[in-house]
């Protein structure tokens, strides 16, 4: 079966310092990858999503970058972090193409947590 | 880009009661309306999900319908009990390649009373 891994599960950080936040999914392969972020309260955001290896789309313009190394490994990072990077951050996937059903798969999410 | 408006953003019941929950999108060319379930500090987990070309889907208690004419879709839960209380979330997208790239809408807390 399929199993998505994130880590590390919480992270505080302060304001300037880097960030690298990493997901791997097991058990399928050329999954789909995402990255959502869910500030306090609020709805999820697409940050950022692959459809392969080195391919990377940014759904919005921000402080972070995105980046898939291989074909089931998703890592978000930052060089400087700001304190509106504070947020719970999801990395997810999906199937590839035809195998896909439409749903989303997430992983225990990392809590950030920018001082 | 698609926008998701969801209400309300909270909503209490008793137990037993029926909870409904509307989403409303902008996007017409959407067709895959997911509905998600998060409890407290973990992740969201699919519940049910209804495509364009259906105008009703039920599993159990749960229940969506989903209006594409005037873009707005629904869930209903009936016989509420307290461990429904959770964030719903409603999201939508165009299918095809985009699928996984929800519009997520704000979120519903929902709160079932004993």
């Amino acid at each position: 079966s399929q199993t998505i891994h994130q880590w590390p599960a919480t992270l505080v950080q302060p304001v300037g310092s880097p960030l690298s936040l990493e997901c791997t999914v097991e058990g399928t392969s050329n999954p789909n990858l995402y990255w959502y972020r869910q500030a306090a309260g609020r709805g999820l955001q697409l940050l950022f999503y692959s459809v392969g290896i080195g391919q990377i789309s940014s759904e919005v313009p921000q402080n972070l970058s995105a980046s898939r190394p291989q074909d089931r490994q998703f890592i978000l990072s930052s060089k400087k972090l700001l304190l509106s990077d504070s947020g719970f951050y999801l990395c997810a996937w999906s199937a590839w193409e035809s195998f896909n059903t439409g749903e989303l798969f997430f992983g225990e999410g990392s809590r950030l947590t920018v001082l | 880009g698609e926008n998701v408006e969801q209400h309300p953003s909270t909503l209490s019941v008793q137990e037993g009661d029926s909870a409904v929950i509307k989403c409303t999108y902008s996007d017409s060319a959407s067709n895959y309306f997911p509905w998600y379930k998060q409890e407290l500090g973990k992740r969201p987990q699919l519940i049910i999900d209804i495509r364009s070309n259906v105008g009703e889907k039920k599993d159990q208690r749960i229940a969506v319908t989903l209006n594409k004419t005037a873009k707005h879709f629904s869930l209903h839960i009936t016989e509420t009990q307290p461990e429904d209380s959770a964030v719903y979330f409603c999201a939508a997208s165009d299918g095809g390649t985009s699928y996984g790239k929800l519009t997520f809408g704000q979120g519903t807390i929902l709160t079932v009373h004993p």
